[in-house]
């Protein structure tokens, strides 16, 4: 079983924060990384598919980085928005597997 | 173009009884996976099939679930005499799996509640 651990599981902020929350994963044996952002009523969506140590990727205001050797990736939002409001998840992918572990995600509210 | 879909989107259902779940991929993805989220847990992976090849099963959590995927196409997740802790989101998800690194697309899931 591989441990998949996302924190925190719940952040409020107020519009305008920037906040920041972490997966980390098994740093050996490493094939991706993705985030999801999981909306109430709506599907899981891909935000970013990661790969490489050292990898950043943005999209808007939100970014991504990854640590393969220390088996952690911090997603970023900058200055965040009620629409921002989701569950973000990680899923770790190991090498020979095409199975996905995701983490238990970390709940973002955000207060206009 | 159109994503994954899942019918039906709510089922309630007593206990005892075998509900059928069904998932429609992405057309040409080849590789479609079924997950369950249960209340205050993450997903839980349950099966995954790849074209042709023989089904990974190791996530299902006991022998009253199966699940088949004709043509390589739509998949129909089964659980038989439904128990109470099987009531979760069933979510389905396809992949194209070369080059993307089995980024995957999820469809609306099923609420399952068991009486």
């Amino acid at each position: 079983i591989l441990n998949v651990e996302q924190s925190p599981q719940s952040l409020h902020v107020q519009e305008g924060d920037s906040t920041n929350f972490t997966c980390s994963f098994p740093s050996s044996n490493f094939y991706a990384l993705h985030w999801y952002r999981w909306e109430t009523a709506k599907s899981p969506e891909a935000l970013f598919v990661m790969t490489l140590n050292g990898d950043e990727k943005k999209k808007e205001r939100i970014s991504a980085t990854l640590n393969t050797k220390e088996g952690y990736s911090y997603l970023y939002i900058k200055g965040s928005q009620p629409e921002d409001s989701a569950t973000y998840l990680c899923a770790f992918i190991p090498g020979g597997s095409y199975i996905p572990t995701f983490g238990r995600g970390t709940s973002l509210i955000v207060h206009p | 173009g159109a994503g994954v879909s899942q019918s039906p989107s709510n089922k309630v259902t007593e206990k005892g009884k075998d509900v059928e779940l069904r998932c429609d991929p992405i057309s040409g993805h080849t590789a479609l996976y079924w997950y369950r989220q249960s209340l205050g847990q993450g997903l839980e992976f349950l099966i995954y099939f790849q074209g042709n090849s023989a089904p990974d099963k190791s996530g299902l959590p006991s022998d009253r679930f199966s699940a088949e995927r004709t043509g390589g196409s739509v998949s129909t997740l089964t659980i038989q005499r439904t128990q109470q802790e099987d009531s979760a989101v069933y979510l389905c998800a396809s992949s194209f799996l070369a080059g993307t690194y089995n980024e995957q697309f999820f469809g609306p899931g099923t609420r399952l509640t068991v009486l």
